[in-house]
């Protein structure tokens, strides 16, 4: 089956530095993928879709110039928070379109920003 | 924008019951999905529904996609330790859509 990889699991940053995360399309390729990010107990919230080979689709209100999204490959995109800061600790799950209406998503990166 | 309304939000039930939840939509939506979610891990899908009135089944669990294409509900039966987790319903409008989550069914097991 269609497998979604993400990298890294957890990740614990200084504020100030930035971050980026990884999502891999193992077994298929993966022209549109998908970020979200998940307080906790809250649902996914949509920030962007990322388009091989074109510029991501940010939701409103998630800032394009911290949030950079980056899908250079059919099997890579990659998110990058700039500049983090405590108020950006978040669950950030990926996801990419597996068939005409299937997803996958990964498992997930826990970024704890201090 | 697009809501989906969750319920219940929580549950708290005995090994072995059978277990209901169901979203709800102001919009119509094409498709329905139902996630589960284990701690710290990304969602898992469970079901995909793709027609209204459809029920289908996976195992214990059955799920429905409302005549109006505005709702949509999730059964457990016989609930088991490892059911325990996030669920989450989805819609979505078209293929191209974004998919909508509702906010999550916390289940429970009691000991």
């Amino acid at each position: 089956g269609a497998v979604v990889s993400q990298h890294p699991s957890w990740v614990i940053c200084k504020s100030g530095t930035s971050v980026k995360i990884e999502c891999r399309s193992l077994d298929f390729q993966a022209t549109t993928m998908f970020w979200y990010r998940q307080f906790p107990k809250q649902s996914l919230m949509l920030m962007a879709t990322s388009n091989e080979g074109s510029k991501a689709t940010y939701e409103q209100g998630v800032e394009k110039d911290k949030f950079l999204i980056n899908h250079a490959s059919l099997t890579l995109s990659t998110l990058t928070v700039t500049s983090a800061h405590p108020e950006d600790s978040s669950f950030y799950i990926c996801s990419a379109r597996t068939g005409l209406y299937g997803y996958t998503f990964g498992s997930g990166t826990r970024l704890t920003v201090v | 924008g697009q809501q989906l309304n969750q319920s219940p939000q929580s549950m708290f039930i005995q090994e072995g019951e059978d277990v209901s939840m169901n979203c709800t939509s102001s919009s119509i939506f094409n498709t329905w999905l139902w996630y589960k979610q284990d701690p710290g891990e990304g969602p898992v899908l469970l079901i995909a529904l793709y027609k209204a009135g459809e029920l289908t089944s996976n195992g214990r669990l059955t799920a429905q996609f409302g005549i109006t294409r505005k709702d949509s509900f999730l059964n457990i039966s016989a609930s088991i330790p490892s059911d325990v987790g996030i669920y989450f319903c989805a819609g979505q409008r078209g293929r191209d859509d974004k998919i909508i989550f509702g906010k999550g069914t916390r289940l429970h097991i009691l000991p």
